[in-house]
């Protein structure tokens, strides 16, 4: 059974980072490209950013180029998301998501409530 | 970037009900594109992908249609279980993009 198991909640004071991660099972990990989807309180879906597992390639949405780092562990077939710099703009929840083939994403981990706070 | 709309914004329905929702695109995507469903407080679940082409798992209620820019999600016979919102997201080009989402809900 294919799964995605993400961190749990953080918060972080503005200014700093935070890193949420996504460990994956029941599949091989670097066959698929990971997504990252920001989601703010009672907004839509916005796409940040993939990370192919197998060449630690990466793409970003332009407005999340200086925000998000994406990283990926083969050896814990975990994915990895940093939000730097953080301001309130960036209080979401945020969810990882296998793309099959260049297409869609059919399976999204439960998500990470991220908070910025002082 | 490719815009995706999605109207109407809110649908509200009787159960039993067949509904129709849309999701129009800013350029041609072909059928590089995908709906989703997300109750609330949840990950959003692929319903549809590549336009047409149904998920195993999905009740057979939700059907999709179009090509191009317009695009169709149907739900026939709708259910208490199918409030939700409902998410277009285009996979023809970078940055991957997602309509604004329709929000069904029941009378």
């Amino acid at each position: 059974e294919v799964q995605l198991q993400q961190s749990g909640p953080e918060v972080g004071r503005p200014g700093s980072s935070v890193k949420i991660s996504c460990k994956a099972s029941g599949y091989t990990f670097t066959d698929y490209v990971m997504n990252w989807v920001k989601q703010s309180p009672g907004q839509g879906l916005e796409w940040i950013g993939w990370i192919d597992p197998e060449y630690g390639s990466t793409d970003y949405a332009e407005k999340f180029k200086k925000k998000a780092t994406l990283t990926a562990d083969t050896s814990s077939n975990t994915a990895y998301i940093q939000l730097s710099s953080l301001t309130s703009e960036d209080t979401a929840t945020y969810f990882c998501a296998r793309e099959v083939g260049l297409g869609a994403q059919d399976y999204w981990g439960q998500g990470v409530m991220v908070t910025v706070s002082s | 970037d490719i815009v995706l709309t999605q109207s109407p914004t809110t649908l509200s329905v009787t159960p039993g009900e067949t509904v129709s929702l849309s999701c129009r695109a800013s350029h041609s995507i072909g059928t590089n594109l995908h709906w989703y469903q997300q109750k609330t407080n949840e990950s959003p679940r692929l319903l549809i992908k590549y336009a047409s082409q149904s998920i195993s798992g999905i009740p057979s209620r939700f059907s999709a249609s179009g090509s191009g820019t317009d695009f169709t999600l149907n739900i026939n016979n709708v259910e208490f279980d199918d409030v939700s919102s409902y998410f277009c997201q285009q996979t023809q080009s970078w940055p991957r993009t997602f309509g604004g989402g329709t929000k069904l809900e029941l009378k």
